[in-house]
């Protein structure tokens, strides 16, 4: 099966510009996750979708961050406008089921300038 | 409140050492899970381990092995005869309840091993 898609795999982007990452879960997995890893730093948990649902998203760090998963399948995360502190790695995944583990995708990198 | 340590940012071995990995949480969760990912230079995120926290029995996997020690609230990882496709950044993380049966996960910083040759 493949595996959690993530895309692009690196941006660079200037600030108060406009970046949408997105996501591709497992096929069937209707657990889907963002976290990010600012430079130095733990990997932090964004939000929690269940199919089309956010589940959590206590994670977001403010309203310049909108995630969304239309249909359930794919997920888009969208940093509008782009700070130099939202530079980092940001990392999606999915799960079947709250009783296995997470598959995580490659992450994208994200660089504001 | 919920949180991992690892205390060591980065270790250098020769190969074919032996090098362990701490980790140590913080839960106030009376069934958790503990994790160990590792991040090899391409960037994902390779699991590794999950542990549940009523099982305290430690695992062998070729030349890994963790000690899950509830006591002292420590989960380390320990490679055995380093080698240097061992070189990456490794992760612990703790399962955290959200409600409703779902789970977030706390990491740590991350050690970084590097294994030369």
């Amino acid at each position: 099966e493949a595996g959690v898609t993530q895309f692009p795999s690196h941006s660079v982007i200037e600030k108060g510009q406009t970046v949408t990452l997105r996501c591709d879960p497992i096929s069937g997995h209707d657990n889907l996750y963002w976290y990010r890893r600012v430079m130095g730093k733990e990997i932090k948990f964004l939000l929690h979708f269940v199919k089309e649902s956010k589940q959590d998203e206590s994670g977001m760090p403010n309203n310049r961050f909108l995630a969304e998963r239309t249909g359930g399948t794919y997920s888009t995360l969208k940093v509008q406008p782009a700070e130099l502190e939202d530079s980092g790695v940001y990392f999606c995944a999915s799960s079947q089921d709250q009783t296995h583990g997470y598959t995580f995708g490659s992450g994208t990198r994200l660089t504001v300038v | 409140a919920q949180k991992v340590t690892q205390a060591q940012t980065e270790i250098s071995v020769v190969e074919k050492e032996d090098v362990t990995l701490d980790c140590v949480y913080e839960t106030r969760d009376t069934t958790y899970y503990l994790f160990w990912y590792k991040q090899p230079p391409s960037g994902e995120l390779v699991f590794l381990i999950r542990r549940n926290s009523f099982d305290e029995q430690n695992e062998i996997s070729g030349r890994y092995s963790w000690n899950f020690q509830k006591s002292t609230s420590s989960f380390n990882f320990t490679i055995t005869a380093s080698q240097v496709v061992d070189s990456a950044v490794y992760f612990c993380a703790l399962s955290e309840a959200l409600g409703s049966g779902t789970y977030k996960y706390i990491f740590g910083t991350g050690t970084r091993l590097k294994v030369l040759a």
